[in-house]
């Protein structure tokens, strides 16, 4: 089992649309939480940081659910701007802290 | 300043050719990475430093050799490359080797090519 997973997708969906992605980590142990953004041939971007509480941003809402060890990013009133790659990153991998991404989930957003 | 400059923006070279890569913050960010990405995957790690100490080495062969001469500058040296070596490379730092803070930030990376 990888030790982050995400559905590649890709996501296709129309402006205005409602989108979830998930992604699921194997070490209990991980502590922190990234939701980051890829744009074809750019760097990633930190999108938001995800807390235990839960946290929003304008149209995007992260939640952390520790018990199943997944982390969710919510992205209301999708706009064509918000076609990206959106990559997971948990912080630890075998009792260490290593930075270590999922392998990100594609979203087209069309008119 | 909150960004990772990295230069330079693209590099072509032999494979008997050595050439370095190089990358600053002035964050005061005290753990810096490297990062190898093919097209269509999610960026792997290579190397960590820590307060400028390699902590981590993710069995990078060693035609790559990082070196951190400061607290703002990671270098990435190679030599004798493959073809298979080409991808974009990303220098990223964060507060700590946690990230718990802030996360990591990323540079725009170097596109190497190895012909």
């Amino acid at each position: 089992r990888k030790e982050v997973e995400q559905d590649p997708g890709p996501f296709n969906v129309p402006e205005g649309a409602t989108v979830a992605f998930n992604c699921t980590y194997s070490n209990s142990a991980s502590q922190s939480f990234f939701w980051y953004r890829q744009d074809c041939r750019k760097e990633p971007k930190l999108l938001m940081s995800v807390y235990s509480s839960g946290n929003e941003d304008g149209r995007f809402t992260a939640q952390l659910n520790r018990a199943s060890q997944y982390i969710s990013l919510l992205i209301r009133d999708s706009k064509l701007s918000d076609s990206a790659t959106y990559l997971c990153v948990v912080n630890i991998r075998g009792g260490s802290y290593i930075p270590t991404f999922g392998r990100g989930t594609s979203l087209i957003v069309h008119p | 300043d909150t960004e990772v400059t990295q230069t330079p923006k693209h590099l072509v070279m032999g494979m008997t050719n050595k050439k370095s890569l190089k990358c600053e913050q002035h964050m005061g960010h005290r753990a810096m990475y490297w990062y190898k990405q093919k097209a269509k995957k999610p960026p792997e790690l290579m190397f960590v430093y820590s307060y400028e100490k390699l902590s981590i080495n993710e069995s990078v062969p060693s035609r790559f050799s990082p070196e951190c001469p400061n607290s703002s500058l990671l270098n990435l040296h190679l030599h004798a490359l493959q073809p298979e070596d080409s991808a974009l490379y990303l220098c990223a730092s964060s507060q700590d080797r946690t990230g718990v803070a802030y996360g990591y930030t990323f540079g725009s990376g170097t596109r190497l090519t190895v012909v």
